[in-house]
């Protein structure tokens, strides 16, 4: 069985500032984990994903996470936050290699506020 | 390059009522395909899932259907909607491993 927490269900920076969205796992096998982000009536857009290559992962629009299996933890980060990252990210794990069920569980995601 | 559809973008239905929302993926073929509910302020369910075309797997009991009467097309349906059913819905796809990728969405306001 798999599991995702995002530690913090908002999040409220300044602008220019640093980013810090949590995400612990739990996770049966060696697992893919992924970062999406959600802006305001939007569909889920792929900011990153680390599928056992490099434990830090660079995405989108200068978000990295790491992944960190001793402490089973996947935070994404920015380092200097913008107006337009205000949106809903959700953390994502799977454990399944493929198949048809999606094989995914994502967590409740974290509302992300950019305050000017 | 992939893409995928979805429509209508926005959706007011009388409860009781049928509803029909479409996706279509390009540039890809054979992907598994899935529908997605979002309820306000909550997280995303998985509803139903294709692996192939006529192959529907159901997720959740619930008043909706799933079809795929083509490789690429995925169509949600219900011949009654409840006031329950109003959310916001995603269709997604995937092919090889484990990377999913969605659409705009479909917002449902049954009243």
């Amino acid at each position: 069985a798999q599991s995702v927490t995002q530690l913090d269900s908002h999040v409220s920076v300044s602008e220019g500032t640093p980013v810090l969205l949590r995400c612990n796992y739990s996770s049966s096998y060696s697992p893919s984990l992924f970062w999406y982000v959600q802006h305001p009536n939007k569909g889920l857009q792929l900011l990153l994903k680390y599928t056992s290559a490099a434990t830090l992962v660079k995405g989108i629009n200068g978000f990295e996470a790491e992944f960190k299996k001793s402490e089973t933890s996947f935070h994404l980060t920015k380092p200097s936050a913008h107006m337009s990252d205000a949106a809903e990210y959700f953390c994502v794990v799977s454990d399944l290699p493929g198949g048809g069920a999606d094989g995914l569980t994502f967590g409740k995601g974290t509302h992300l506020i950019i305050q000017p | 390059s992939q893409t995928i559809h979805q429509w209508p973008a926005t959706l007011v239905q009388p409860v009781g009522s049928p509803l029909s929302l479409e996706c279509t993926v390009e540039g890809t073929s054979n992907p598994n395909l899935y529908w997605y509910r979002q309820a306000a302020g909550r997280g995303l369910q998985l509803l139903f899932y294709s692996v192939g075309i006529g192959q529907i797997s159901s997720e959740v009991p619930q008043n909706l259907s799933a079809s795929r009467p083509q490789d690429r097309q995925f169509i949600l349906s219900s011949k009654k909607l409840l006031l329950s059913d109003s959310g916001f819905y995603l269709c997604a796809w995937k092919v090889s491993g484990n990377t999913i990728y969605f659409g705009e969405g479909s917002w449902l306001t049954v009243v």
